[in-house]
C-alpha cells in the first residue's frame, strides 16, 4: 500500500543553519508530493508541491525534489529562521481522494 | 483565499456525552475531511465527503460517524464520547472531481478532551 516515512525529530538547528528534513514515500501509480506546516496553535497548510518526477517545489526559501529513482522527496532551507519552528509534513496523493501524511517532524530553531 | 473554520477551538467533554464538531468551507470544494492528530502517530483519516449527503470511512471511523446535508458543512458526530477519543480534531477540504490530486487547506483544529 501506499505510505510515507520521514525523519523523527526533533530537529534542533541554530539561526541561520541549513536544513534538510528526509521524506521517502512507497506508492503505486504517479503520486503527488507535498510538504504540509503546521505552526503552533494553527491547522496545516500547504509549504510546496511537486506533481511529476524531477519537479521541484518551493516557497518562502524550502525547497524539494520530486526523485523518483530514489523514492524520496526530502525538504531543504539554505538559512532557516525562528519563525521556521514548526512541524512539517510530507504527503503524497495518487488522485483517488485519499492523502498520504507522514508522522510529522517538528523543528525547533534557536536565535 | 480558501477559509475553513471549525466550531470550537477547545472543547471538554463527559464520558457517554453526544459531541458534535462542526465545519465550514467558503470556496464550494467538492471534498471534506476529519483527520485526528496525536503525537508520534500524524494525521489519520476518519471520514471523508466528496459530494452532499455522500461520505466514505476513513482508516479510523469506529466510534464517528458524519453529517453533510449542505456542501458548505460537514460535521463529526461522537456519538458517546469515550476518553479514548481525546486528540486534536482537524477538518480539511479539496477542490476535487475524480482522479484530481488535490492541495487540502485545513481549518485550526479542535483540542477534544474527554474526561
Amino acid at each position: 500500500g501506499n505510505s510515507v516515512t520521514q525523519m523523527e525529530g526533533p530537529v534542533t538547528l541554530s539561526e541561520e543553519a541549513f536544513l534538510t528534513i528526509n521524506c521517502t514515500y512507497t506508492a503505486t501509480g504517479y503520486p503527488s508530493l507535498f510538504w504540509y506546516v503546521q505552526y503552533p496553535g494553527e491547522g496545516l497548510q500547504l509549504l510546496l508541491k511537486a506533481t511529476k518526477a524531477d519537479d521541484k517545489g518551493s516557497n518562502k526559501g524550502f525547497e524539494a525534489t520530486y526523485r523518483k529513482e530514489t523514492t524520496s522527496f526530502h525538504l531543504e532551507k539554505g538559512s532557516v529562521q525562528v519563525s521556521d519552528s514548526a512541524v512539517y509534513f510530507c504527503a503524497l496523493d495518487t488522485g483517488g481522494f485519499k492523502t498520504i501524511f507522514g508522522a510529522g517532524t517538528r523543528l525547533f530553531v534557536k536565535a | 483565499d480558501v477559509k475553513v473554520t471549525q466550531s470550537s477551538r477547545y472543547l471538554v467533554k463527559r464520558t457517554g456525552e453526544k459531541v458534535f464538531l462542526e465545519c465550514v468551507q467558503d470556496m464550494d470544494h467538492e471534498n471534506m475531511f476529519w483527520y485526528r492528530q496525536d503525537p508520534g502517530l500524524g494525521l489519520r483519516l476518519i471520514y471523508f465527503s466528496y459530494d452532499v449527503k455522500m461520505k466514505e470511512k476513513g482508516d479510523i471511523p469506529e466510534g464517528y460517524s458524519v453529517s453533510r446535508e449542505k456542501k458548505e458543512r460537514f460535521s463529526l458526530i461522537l456519538e458517546s464520547a469515550s476518553t479514548n477519543q481525546t486528540s486534536m480534531y482537524l477538518c480539511a477540504s479539496s477542490l476535487g472531481g475524480s482522479g484530481r490530486t488535490d492541495t487540502q487547506y485545513f481549518g485550526p483544529g479542535t483540542r477534544l478532551t474527554v474526561l
